[in-house]
């Protein structure tokens, strides 16, 4: 199974961008990266997903390197709101229909005022 | 995005009892997980519930201990077995439509086991 490493903290001032790394360099041409976040006492959410292109969506924008072996999670403008564990996290198929979410320890990111 | 409904939010339990917790989707599903995050920290799959069919478990989980139900497209409950302390941890329902579909979570279910 890919594996991820990802800082284990990370700070950011309100308002500006943060930008979250991770590295999967054993990801196999068919696995995506997954990223979620988990607001203490929540169930995770999901914020964005992608193959080998970069995507943005309403949340976050999402940059993979051309190798795949690295990837970028960025909150444009961080928000208190935003501060959360974020899952790093490549999807592994477990059959022809299904797949699993091998999480991490994830990024814990303190925005501050 | 589906709506997933855990039941109970949280527990507190004895030793030696069992605890079941429902998983109620408001749409069909393909795929339905179990997880469970002890204590500060990650989430560990236990288990893909399968409809009519055996659910398939990780490793170092075992039916004995997490016996799964999956009767239809929208619901499935997961058992906790003969609990001990280290039962104790939050368990979470999560549900994909297809391969290439976002899966999502429901809130958890807090388990104490005293």
């Amino acid at each position: 199974d890919a594996k991820t490493t990802q800082p284990p903290s990370m700070d950011c001032a309100e308002g500006r961008a943060a930008n979250l790394p991770c590295n999967h360099s054993t990801i196999s041409g068919n696995e995506y990266v997954y990223w979620y976040r988990q607001i203490h006492s929540q169930g995770p959410q999901y914020i964005i997903h992608g193959l080998k292109n970069n995507e943005t969506n309403e949340m976050a924008s999402l940059i993979i390197t051309e190798d795949r072996k690295s990837s970028t999670l960025i909150l444009p403008h961080a928000t208190l709101r935003d501060t959360a564990v974020y899952y790093c996290i490549v999807r592994v198929a477990i059959s022809n229909s299904g797949y699993a979410l091998n999480f991490g320890k994830g990024t814990s990111l303190l925005v501050t005022p | 995005s589906a709506v997933i409904s855990q039941k109970p939010s949280r527990d507190i339990c004895q030793r030696g009892t069992s605890l079941t917790i429902q998983c109620q989707v408001d749409s069909q599903v393909t795929m339905m997980f179990w997880y469970r995050q002890q204590p500060g920290q990650s989430l560990t799959l236990i288990a893909t519930a399968n409809q009519g069919s055996e659910a398939t478990y990780e490793s170092g989980f075992v039916i004995d201990k997490f016996p799964i139900s999956r009767p239809n497209l929208t619901f499935s409950t997961l058992t906790v077995s003969n609990l001990s302390p280290e039962d104790s941890s939050i368990y979470l329902c999560s549900v994909a439509d297809s391969m290439n579909t976002e899966a999502f979570f429901g809130q958890g279910t807090r388990l104490t086991v005293v």
